[in-house]
């Protein structure tokens, strides 16, 4: 199993530019997070998803937007970017807590993006 | 959902343990406590869990609380590779999506 992937590793973005941070796992987990992790702070949730076509807004979603058309992929859209949301962005899957002997999240390895 | 709440930072001497506290006081009885740590720059990587019971792997151990409020990571014999940033969460079925992590404990070994 390759866990799970984000895609890209590094990006740079202008002021009101648009893109999709992608995010893949094939471990058929229901859940998927998308996290940002400013410096020297902890991880702060923006959307989730409970299974396929199932998306909720977390901590902080405003100026990103999500979709979970199958349960492999969980891409991140940022719609205008912004200098405040220069980050780390990390995504992260899981089964259902109890399902299983080891049913935690498991990250991917970020992606870090700079809004000029 | 429950919160928790741990020490911005501690220390620990190499070779010695270390006990990590978090408080979970509002924690619901479907919920589980899940221990991570972060080094560098990385994707945080899971370290153990419990329900209730105290639980033990080859990585750490957890004690849990009676009333389960509180819970305490317990690193046997730390090493410098073991400085890192630890946060402690909880999780259940109905919220096993929106987990959030706070700002965790940076826990700094020295030699």
């Amino acid at each position: 199993n390759a866990g799970v992937t984000q895609t890209p590793k590094f990006q740079v973005l202008k002021t009101g530019q648009s893109m999709t941070l992608q995010c893949a796992q094939d471990m058929n987990h229901e859940y998927m997070s998308w996290y940002r992790q400013d410096p020297g702070m902890g991880l702060r949730l923006i959307h989730y998803s409970v299974g396929a076509g199932i998306t909720d807004q977390g901590e902080v979603p405003n100026g990103y937007n999500v979709s979970r058309s199958t349960t492999e992929d969980f891409p991140l859209r940022l719609l205008s970017a912004a200098p405040s949301q220069t980050s780390v962005y990390f995504c992260a899957s899981s089964s259902r807590p109890g399902t299983s002997g080891r049913d935690t999240q498991y990250f991917g390895p970020g992606t870090r993006l700079t809004v000029l | 959902d429950a919160k928790t709440t741990q020490p911005p930072s501690m220390d620990c001497a190499e070779g010695r343990a270390a006990n990590l506290p978090c408080n979970h006081s509002t924690i619901s009885g479907n919920e589980y406590v899940y221990w991570y740590r972060q080094i560098h720059s990385q994707g945080p990587q899971y370290i153990i869990h419990g329900l209730k019971n105290n639980e033990t792997n080859e990585m750490a151990s957890l004690i849990i609380t009676e009333d389960r409020k509180s819970s305490t990571l317990i690193l046997p014999h730390a090493t410098l590779r073991d400085t890192a940033v630890y946060y402690c969460i909880v999780r259940s079925n109905t919220n096993a999506g929106k987990s959030t992590f706070g700002d965790g404990t940076t826990l700094t070994v020295k030699p």
